[in-house]
């Protein structure tokens, strides 16, 4: 069955450092959302990308979307403390309408 | 406009015993989903409504969970018996979507279960 799989586990980062998760697809997706978690939080909605090769922005988050819309990737420049939590992909495949989390990147922000 | 609303928010229970979860979904969310978060993982779909039909409920573990969504609005998952293994976090979300295109989901707080 489809898997969504993201690297790393965990990112510890001074303050003011960039920070990357990625994420893979064992399947080509329709498309993929990514979601923030605080601690003791629940999953809230980031963004969701569409269309191959696609590059959103929101502030210091780029998130891209691979040619192969196998892979995504979000990227947060000069983190800040606000930042931490678990960041969750979600893909969904193009045969139905299952969104398949990742097991999420952990960061953490030493201030 | 009020979020996804779920209870109990903590539930504790010892194994063998009963338990149930609420949720109430946004107004107007045609599509109901619960997730099960394990600690340092990923939510994992259990079942997906739209409106009072289950149309995924491929993950849910028959034997002991059954979940219902009457009338297409507010949703009970049922645990019973509960097992040590079934202590997580359960997840409530909607979407205003259907299963061609899912859109955002709008997660509850969770109900946090603890088995002993």
């Amino acid at each position: 069955g489809q898997q969504v799989m993201q690297i790393p586990q965990y990112q510890h980062v001074q303050e003011g450092e960039d920070f990357t998760t990625y994420c893979n697809s064992s399947t080509t997706l329709s498309n993929i959302q990514w979601y923030k978690q605080r601690p003791g939080g629940h999953p809230v909605f980031l963004i969701q990308l569409v269309k191959s090769g696609e590059v959103k922005k929101q502030k210091r988050l780029t998130f891209q979307f691979g040619e192969a819309k196998k892979n995504s990737s979000l990227h947060i420049t000069a983190t800040q403390t606000t930042d931490v939590g678990t960041y969750f992909c979600a893909g969904q495949n193009n045969q139905g309408g299952k969104l398949i989390f990742g097991q999420g990147t952990e960061l953490s922000v030493k201030p | 406009e009020a979020g996804v609303v779920q209870s109990p928010r903590y539930k504790i229970i010892e194994k063998k015993q009963p338990v149930a979860f609420w949720c109430n979904p946004i107004s107007g969310h045609n599509t109901l989903y619960w997730y099960l978060q394990n600690l340092g993982q990923g939510p994992e779909l259990l079942i997906r409504y739209e409106n009072e039909e289950a149309v995924d409920d491929s993950q849910l573990p028959k034997d002991r969970f059954s979940a219902e969504r009457l009338k297409g609005v507010d949703s009970t998952l049922k645990i019973q018996p509960a097992e040590l293994g079934d202590s997580a976090v359960y997840l409530c979300a909607s979407s205003p979507g259907t299963s061609g295109y899912t859109g955002e989901l709008f997660f509850g707080e969770g109900s946090r279960l603890t088995v002993l």
